[in-house]
Protein backbone atom coordinates (compact mmCIF):
# COMPACT_ATOMS: atom_id res chain seq x y z
CA UNK A 1 0.00 0.00 0.00
CA UNK A 2 2.27 2.55 -1.20
CA UNK A 3 -0.10 5.82 -1.75
CA UNK A 4 2.00 8.73 -2.31
CA UNK A 5 5.35 8.65 -2.70
CA UNK A 6 7.14 11.65 -2.25
CA UNK A 7 11.46 11.79 -3.24
CA UNK A 8 13.58 13.06 -1.63
CA UNK A 9 12.84 13.29 1.97
CA UNK A 10 15.57 15.51 2.29
CA UNK A 11 17.51 18.02 0.63
CA UNK A 12 20.31 20.74 0.71
CA UNK A 13 20.18 23.70 -1.72
CA UNK A 14 22.60 26.45 -2.21
CA UNK A 15 20.72 29.60 -3.14
CA UNK A 16 19.95 30.00 -7.06
CA UNK A 17 19.91 26.08 -7.73
CA UNK A 18 17.15 23.99 -8.82
CA UNK A 19 15.26 20.72 -8.29
CA UNK A 20 12.36 18.49 -8.58
CA UNK A 21 10.53 17.22 -5.80
CA UNK A 22 9.09 13.80 -6.68
CA UNK A 23 5.02 12.96 -5.98
CA UNK A 24 3.89 9.71 -7.26
CA UNK A 25 0.48 7.95 -6.24
CA UNK A 26 -1.08 4.38 -7.35
CA UNK A 27 -4.53 5.32 -6.20
CA UNK A 28 -5.72 6.32 -9.40
CA UNK A 29 -6.85 9.75 -7.88
CA UNK A 30 -7.24 12.59 -10.83
CA UNK A 31 -6.98 15.45 -7.94
CA UNK A 32 -3.08 16.12 -6.52
CA UNK A 33 -1.71 18.98 -5.04
CA UNK A 34 1.14 20.27 -3.42
CA UNK A 35 1.60 21.94 -0.35
CA UNK A 36 4.01 24.13 2.24
CA UNK A 37 4.00 23.63 5.45
CA UNK A 38 6.81 26.24 7.54
CA UNK A 39 7.28 25.59 11.00
CA UNK A 40 4.29 26.54 13.37
CA UNK A 41 1.78 27.02 10.65
CA UNK A 42 -0.47 25.15 8.50
CA UNK A 43 -0.28 24.28 4.59
CA UNK A 44 -0.95 26.80 2.20
CA UNK A 45 -1.46 25.24 -1.35
CA UNK A 46 0.65 25.85 -4.18
CA UNK A 47 -0.03 24.19 -6.96
CA UNK A 48 -2.97 21.86 -7.87
CA UNK A 49 -3.97 19.58 -10.83
CA UNK A 50 -7.13 17.86 -11.78
CA UNK A 51 -6.20 15.36 -13.86
CA UNK A 52 -3.01 14.77 -16.84
CA UNK A 53 -2.40 18.14 -18.98
CA UNK A 54 -4.32 20.33 -16.26
CA UNK A 55 -2.64 22.45 -13.80
CA UNK A 56 -3.62 25.52 -11.60
CA UNK A 57 -2.00 27.69 -9.27
CA UNK A 58 -2.87 27.51 -5.41
CA UNK A 59 -2.25 29.90 -2.99
CA UNK A 60 1.87 30.79 -2.97
CA UNK A 61 2.55 29.41 -6.40
CA UNK A 62 5.40 31.83 -7.02
CA UNK A 63 9.15 30.64 -7.57
CA UNK A 64 7.38 27.16 -8.35
CA UNK A 65 6.44 25.23 -11.39
CA UNK A 66 4.50 21.98 -11.70
CA UNK A 67 3.50 19.67 -14.37
CA UNK A 68 0.78 16.27 -15.01
CA UNK A 69 1.90 13.99 -17.83
CA UNK A 70 0.38 10.98 -15.86
CA UNK A 71 -2.39 10.77 -13.47
CA UNK A 72 0.43 9.13 -11.65
CA UNK A 73 2.94 11.96 -11.06
CA UNK A 74 2.75 15.22 -10.58
CA UNK A 75 6.39 16.58 -9.97
CA UNK A 76 7.30 20.21 -8.68
CA UNK A 77 9.77 22.21 -10.06
CA UNK A 78 12.02 24.73 -8.09
CA UNK A 79 13.98 26.93 -10.61
CA UNK A 80 15.93 29.43 -8.36
CA UNK A 81 16.01 28.72 -5.02
CA UNK A 82 15.55 31.00 -2.42
CA UNK A 83 15.86 31.06 1.60
CA UNK A 84 12.29 31.93 1.46
CA UNK A 85 11.67 28.10 0.16
CA UNK A 86 13.52 26.63 3.14
CA UNK A 87 10.06 24.60 4.26
CA UNK A 88 8.71 21.15 4.50
CA UNK A 89 6.50 20.25 1.43
CA UNK A 90 4.11 17.78 1.17
CA UNK A 91 2.32 16.19 -1.95
CA UNK A 92 -1.45 15.07 -1.87
CA UNK A 93 -4.09 13.31 -3.74
CA UNK A 94 -7.71 13.06 -3.76
CA UNK A 95 -11.11 11.18 -5.80
CA UNK A 96 -12.20 14.74 -6.32
CA UNK A 97 -12.97 18.35 -5.07
CA UNK A 98 -14.18 18.61 -1.60
CA UNK A 99 -12.85 15.04 -1.57
CA UNK A 100 -10.38 13.98 2.04
CA UNK A 101 -7.04 14.22 0.60
CA UNK A 102 -4.17 11.77 1.31
CA UNK A 103 -0.63 12.88 2.05
CA UNK A 104 2.92 11.83 1.40
CA UNK A 105 5.63 11.75 3.78
CA UNK A 106 6.67 14.92 3.01
CA UNK A 107 10.10 16.46 1.83
CA UNK A 108 12.41 18.33 3.96
CA UNK A 109 14.06 21.44 2.09
CA UNK A 110 16.98 24.22 3.26
CA UNK A 111 18.09 26.18 0.86
CA UNK A 112 21.25 28.07 2.33
CA UNK B 1 -9.88 36.86 2.52
CA UNK B 2 -10.31 33.07 2.84
CA UNK B 3 -8.81 32.41 6.45
CA UNK B 4 -8.82 29.74 8.82
CA UNK B 5 -8.49 30.17 12.26
CA UNK B 6 -7.44 28.13 15.37
CA UNK B 7 -6.37 28.92 18.52
CA UNK B 8 -2.68 27.37 18.77
CA UNK B 9 -2.80 26.22 21.88
CA UNK B 10 -1.75 24.62 23.66
CA UNK B 11 -4.57 22.77 24.88
CA UNK B 12 -3.72 20.90 27.75
CA UNK B 13 -6.32 17.52 28.86
CA UNK B 14 -6.21 14.59 31.25
CA UNK B 15 -6.48 11.27 30.04
CA UNK B 16 -10.20 10.39 29.83
CA UNK B 17 -11.44 14.00 29.39
CA UNK B 18 -13.28 15.24 26.06
CA UNK B 19 -10.96 17.42 24.50
CA UNK B 20 -12.78 20.13 21.98
CA UNK B 21 -11.13 21.87 19.04
CA UNK B 22 -12.36 24.54 17.53
CA UNK B 23 -11.85 26.44 14.63
CA UNK B 24 -14.00 29.30 12.11
CA UNK B 25 -13.93 30.33 8.32
CA UNK B 26 -14.32 32.89 6.55
CA UNK B 27 -15.91 31.96 3.73
CA UNK B 28 -19.43 31.23 3.82
CA UNK B 29 -19.23 29.84 0.59
CA UNK B 30 -17.31 26.77 1.90
CA UNK B 31 -18.58 23.42 1.09
CA UNK B 32 -16.13 20.91 2.71
CA UNK B 33 -14.32 20.46 6.13
CA UNK B 34 -12.21 18.10 7.41
CA UNK B 35 -9.77 17.77 10.41
CA UNK B 36 -6.26 16.25 10.00
CA UNK B 37 -3.92 14.70 12.71
CA UNK B 38 -0.22 15.55 12.01
CA UNK B 39 2.54 14.30 14.58
CA UNK B 40 5.43 16.21 15.05
CA UNK B 41 7.86 15.85 12.08
CA UNK B 42 5.31 13.67 10.06
CA UNK B 43 2.68 14.17 7.43
CA UNK B 44 -0.69 14.96 8.39
CA UNK B 45 -3.44 12.04 8.21
CA UNK B 46 -7.24 12.47 7.84
CA UNK B 47 -9.66 12.08 11.15
CA UNK B 48 -12.89 13.26 10.12
CA UNK B 49 -14.55 15.19 7.20
CA UNK B 50 -18.05 16.71 6.93
CA UNK B 51 -20.01 18.74 4.31
CA UNK B 52 -23.77 19.27 5.75
CA UNK B 53 -25.30 21.39 9.42
CA UNK B 54 -24.72 19.14 12.26
CA UNK B 55 -22.74 16.49 14.09
CA UNK B 56 -20.79 13.13 12.59
CA UNK B 57 -19.86 10.42 14.60
CA UNK B 58 -16.62 7.85 13.95
CA UNK B 59 -15.58 6.36 16.76
CA UNK B 60 -13.94 8.48 19.64
CA UNK B 61 -14.19 11.34 16.74
CA UNK B 62 -17.37 13.90 16.27
CA UNK B 63 -16.94 17.02 13.80
CA UNK B 64 -19.57 19.90 14.50
CA UNK B 65 -20.52 21.91 11.89
CA UNK B 66 -22.19 25.34 12.33
CA UNK B 67 -22.46 27.22 8.25
CA UNK B 68 -24.60 30.10 9.53
CA UNK B 69 -21.77 30.53 12.52
CA UNK B 70 -18.84 29.29 10.15
CA UNK B 71 -17.52 27.27 12.81
CA UNK B 72 -16.45 23.87 12.67
CA UNK B 73 -15.16 22.05 15.75
CA UNK B 74 -14.14 18.48 16.95
CA UNK B 75 -14.76 16.73 20.10
CA UNK B 76 -12.25 13.80 21.01
CA UNK B 77 -13.50 11.62 23.94
CA UNK B 78 -11.57 9.50 26.23
CA UNK B 79 -8.71 11.32 25.43
CA UNK B 80 -5.37 9.02 25.20
CA UNK B 81 -1.95 9.70 25.49
CA UNK B 82 -1.94 9.04 22.02
CA UNK B 83 -4.18 12.00 20.81
CA UNK B 84 -1.44 14.37 21.51
CA UNK B 85 -0.68 15.67 18.55
CA UNK B 86 -1.04 18.95 16.26
CA UNK B 87 -4.70 19.43 14.71
CA UNK B 88 -5.47 21.15 11.71
CA UNK B 89 -8.28 22.38 10.38
CA UNK B 90 -8.88 22.50 6.67
CA UNK B 91 -11.46 24.47 4.32
CA UNK B 92 -12.22 23.51 0.40
CA UNK B 93 -13.29 27.31 -0.73
CA UNK B 94 -14.16 26.68 -4.72
CA UNK B 95 -12.09 25.60 -7.21
CA UNK B 96 -10.01 23.48 -5.55
CA UNK B 97 -8.79 26.25 -3.25
CA UNK B 98 -8.09 24.05 0.16
CA UNK B 99 -6.97 26.62 2.82
CA UNK B 100 -5.63 25.00 6.32
CA UNK B 101 -5.72 26.90 9.84
CA UNK B 102 -2.16 26.67 11.78
CA UNK B 103 -3.17 24.01 14.07
CA UNK B 104 -4.09 23.52 17.39
CA UNK B 105 -1.49 20.99 19.48
CA UNK B 106 -3.34 18.88 21.62
CA UNK B 107 -1.43 17.07 25.04
CA UNK B 108 -2.87 14.68 26.93
CA UNK B 109 -1.90 14.16 30.25
CA UNK B 110 -1.62 10.55 31.81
Amino acid sequence: NAGVTQTPKFRILKIGQSMTLQCTQDMNHNYMYWYRQDPGMGLKLIYYSVGAGITDKGEVPNGYNVSRSTTEDFPLRLELAAPSQTSVYFCASGRGQAQPQHFGDGTRLSIL
Amino acid sequence: QKEVEQNSGPLSVPEGAIASLNCTYSDRGSQSFFWYRQYSGKSPELIMFIYSNGDKEDGRFTAQLNKASQYVSLLIRDSQPSDSATYLCAVMYNNNDMRFGAGTRLTVKP
